[in-house]
């Protein structure tokens, strides 16, 4: 079955860098995007961007554009996420989600990574 | 203004049936759209209920109860999430989502109390 298995919890310091990184089982990891959704402290879901796992082509949320990076390791089946110049603002659960359906809106998702910024 | 407002939140009781909406903005109409609904319960990642554009263009989660459906009101340029027959499990928040402009756009989130 689909398994998508996320790095552990971090804590950063503010303006400091966080890489999250999502291991993917079950299915042809390049035959499906990857996005990237997180969810602050009793909030709601924000999408932050995909990746192309087979080209490595990125879209990526306006807001996040110029602080976020997504790549991914074609050779472990791994997608990544990377989110520099963090504010406390930025504390959320972070989650890798695999679109099934290919352009859809159709996820199966990680089990979430907690970020923590803070001084 | 939002692209998708949900309202904050929501009561039923057991048995019932609740309605939750999903508006979308002025000027973007909802006939358009796909509407992807997600459950996601305290502690838990979102789990994906069912896809909605029309009654003949929609499609059901795998293992999704049929009890939850989707549909529209395009008077309100809505979507709407019904799940009858409502049950304890129920409880939790749930979400919309479309693809607009570029980018998954998610509604903030109803939650659902059955008491």
């Amino acid at each position: 079955q689909v398994q998508l298995v996320q790095s552990g919890a971090e804590v950063k310091k503010p303006g400091t860098s966080v890489k999250v990184s999502c291991k993917a089982s079950g299915y042809t990891f390049t035959a499906y995007y990857m996005h990237w959704v997180r969810q602050a402290p009793g909030q709601g879901l924000e999408w932050m961007g995909w990746i192309n796992p087979d080209s490595g082509g990125t879209n990526y949320a306006q807001k996040f554009q110029g602080r976020v990076t997504m790549t991914r390791d074609t050779s472990i089946s791994t997608a990544y996420m990377e989110l520099s110049s963090l504010r406390s603002d930025d504390t959320a659960v972070y989650y890798c989600a695999r679109d099934k359906e290919g352009g859809s809106g159709c996820f199966d998702w990680g089990q979430g990574t907690l970020v923590t910024v803070s001084s | 203004q939002a692209v998708l407002t949900q309202p904050a939140s929501l009561s039923a009781s057991p048995g019932a049936s609740a309605s939750l909406t999903c508006t979308l903005r002025s000027g973007i109409n909802v006939g358009t759209y796909n509407i992807y609904w997600y459950q996601q319960k305290p502690g838990s990642p979102p789990q994906y209920l069912l896809r909605y554009k029309s009654d003949s263009d929609k499609q059901q989660g795998s293992g999704v109860p049929s009890r939850f459906s989707g549909s529209k009101d395009a008077s309100a340029n809505a979507g709407i999430l019904l799940i009858s027959g409502l049950q304890s499990e129920d409880e939790a928040d749930y979400y919309c989502l479309i693809w607009h402009s570029s980018a998954w756009v998610f509604g903030g989130g109803t939650k659902l109390t059955v008491l």
